[in-house]
């Protein structure tokens, strides 16, 4: 069964330091997504990603996060700086075409010291 | 991605048992829902969907009740399993025209053999 994939799977950064968490999304997907997920809080909306662009993005997502399809199968997302609160699991997502589902990786675990 | 979750609601079933968990969504304008389940360390997986033009959706051993009067979402369980034990989320589609996703906060469900 076709599934996304994610790596690293755990991340240990200094604060500061730029981070880019990797995704290999289903291979016939053509909607991307990036959430996360605070320890012990809900699920939330970063970004998505369609054709090559930002379709839309949460007030999370500020200009230390970008996004990133580098080539035909890896979806990235980079934080430049990063903070003690960005410490959570984060989550890439992908959905086909005219398809609401959307199928998620098993997450990265980052976590800024 | 763990959910400790603290302060989590949680519903507690003996095996065998139905399992109803129950939603509140708050945006009048979603027209799609989705249930995910989220084991521990794992991202969240789809369980079933339902789009606003209906209010009944039935899978394997799941139904999902959509009830628009009052805002509110249905998952259950038939027949629970201690396979079933996860965190159970509901998110729903804002209708803003690309597939995000606002998620609940989650219900802990707890299957005792």
């Amino acid at each position: 069964e076709p599934e996304v994939t994610q790596t690293p799977s755990h991340q240990v950064t200094q604060m500061g330091q730029e981070v880019i968490l990797r995704c290999v999304p289903i291979s016939n997907h053509l909607y991307f997504y990036w959430y996360r997920q605070i320890l012990g809080q809900k699920v939330e909306f970063l970004v998505s990603f369609y054709n090559n662009e930002i379709s839309e993005k949460s007030e999370i997502f500020d200009d230390q996060f970008s996004v990133e399809r580098p080539d035909g199968s890896n979806f990235t997302l980079k934080i430049r700086s990063t903070k003690l609160e960005d410490s959570a699991m984060y989550f890439c997502a992908s959905s086909g075409h005219g398809e609401l589902e959307a199928f998620f990786g098993q997450g990265t675990r980052l976590t800024v010291v | 991605g763990e959910s400790v979750g603290l302060h989590l609601p949680t519903l507690s079933v003996q095996e065998g048992d139905n399992s109803i968990i129950n939603c509140a969504y708050s945006n009048s304008a979603s027209d799609y829902f989705i249930w995910y389940k989220q084991e521990s360390g794992k991202g969240p997986q789809f369980i079933i969907d339902i789009r606003s033009n209906m209010d009944k959706r039935q899978g394997q051993r799941v139904t999902v009740l959509l009830n628009k009067t009052v805002k509110h979402l249905s998952l259950q369980i038939a027949a629970t399993q201690p396979g079933d034990s996860a965190v159970y989320f509901c998110a729903e589609n804002p209708g803003t025209g690309f597939q995000k996703l606002v998620f609940g906060t989650g219900t802990r469900l707890l299957v005792s053999p």
